[in-house]
């Protein structure tokens, strides 16, 4: 079945800082999207990635869909201590997702 | 709008028993997903419901799963008899049918289910 490759499964970052995830694909996906994951909660969608090329911005969030189609990145910048929490790349096909494994973002203030 | 909602939010039960799982989706959605995460593995899809039908059940696991959509409203997932391996946390998702292409999923809290 379709896999996503997501690194790196774990950041411990002081407040301020930038970060970068980024998820392969060995398969191509119509969309990309980035989840994040509170404890306790389900998934929220943060970004949704259409086209390939596509660069996308919400707030201090930026993520691009590879040329290929086959892979992303996410930046956080300027992190604070509530972007703590698990963040997820999902390639979207036939109304199905598959998730990556997961980063587990940890911000000391 | 209320969310997604899904009860219990956890469950222990023992090897062999029964347990429901279910999920209210936002009123209006036609369509409801639901996917699972068992330990360190991926949130892996289990189904997906349009109104009352079952558009894709690819990913449930083996015949002990069973999940219903009566009237098209609610759902429940029924695992019976639980194994083992099938601990992990259930989430349930919904949206609107016109909002399918942009993956725009209200997800569910989820059910953390621990079989013992």
């Amino acid at each position: 079945g379709q896999q996503l490759n997501q690194s790196p499964q774990s950041m411990f970052i002081q407040e301020g800082e930038d970060v970068s995830m980024n998820c392969t694909s060995s398969s191509i996906f119509n969309t990309w999207l980035w989840y994040k994951q509170d404890p306790g909660e389900g998934p929220v969608l943060l970004i949704a990635l259409y086209k390939a090329g596509e660069l996308t911005s919400n707030g201090r969030l930026t993520a691009q869909f590879g040329t290929t189609r086959k892979d992303s990145f996410l930046n956080i910048s300027a992190s604070i201590p509530s972007d703590v929490g698990i963040y997820f790349c999902v390639g979207g096909s036939n109304y199905k997702l598959t998730f990556g494994k997961g980063t587990l973002l940890t911000v000391n203030p | 709008e209320a969310g997604v909602t899904q009860f219990p939010s956890h469950s222990v039960i023992e090897k062999g028993q029964t347990v429901t799982l279910r999920c209210d989706p936002i009123s209006g959605h036609d369509n409801l997903y639901w996917y699972r995460r068992v330990m360190g593995k991926e949130i892996k899809f289990l189904l997906h419901f349009v109104k009352e039908s079952k558009q894709d059940e690819s990913g449930m696991p083996n015949n002990r799963f069973l999940a219903e959509r009566t009237g098209g409203t609610y759902s429940t997932l029924k695992v019976q008899p639980a194994e083992l391996e099938d601990s992990g946390v259930y989430f349930c998702a919904s949206s609107q049918s016109f909002g399918d292409t942009n993956y725009g999923y209200t997800f569910g809290s989820g059910t953390r289910l621990t079989v013992v």
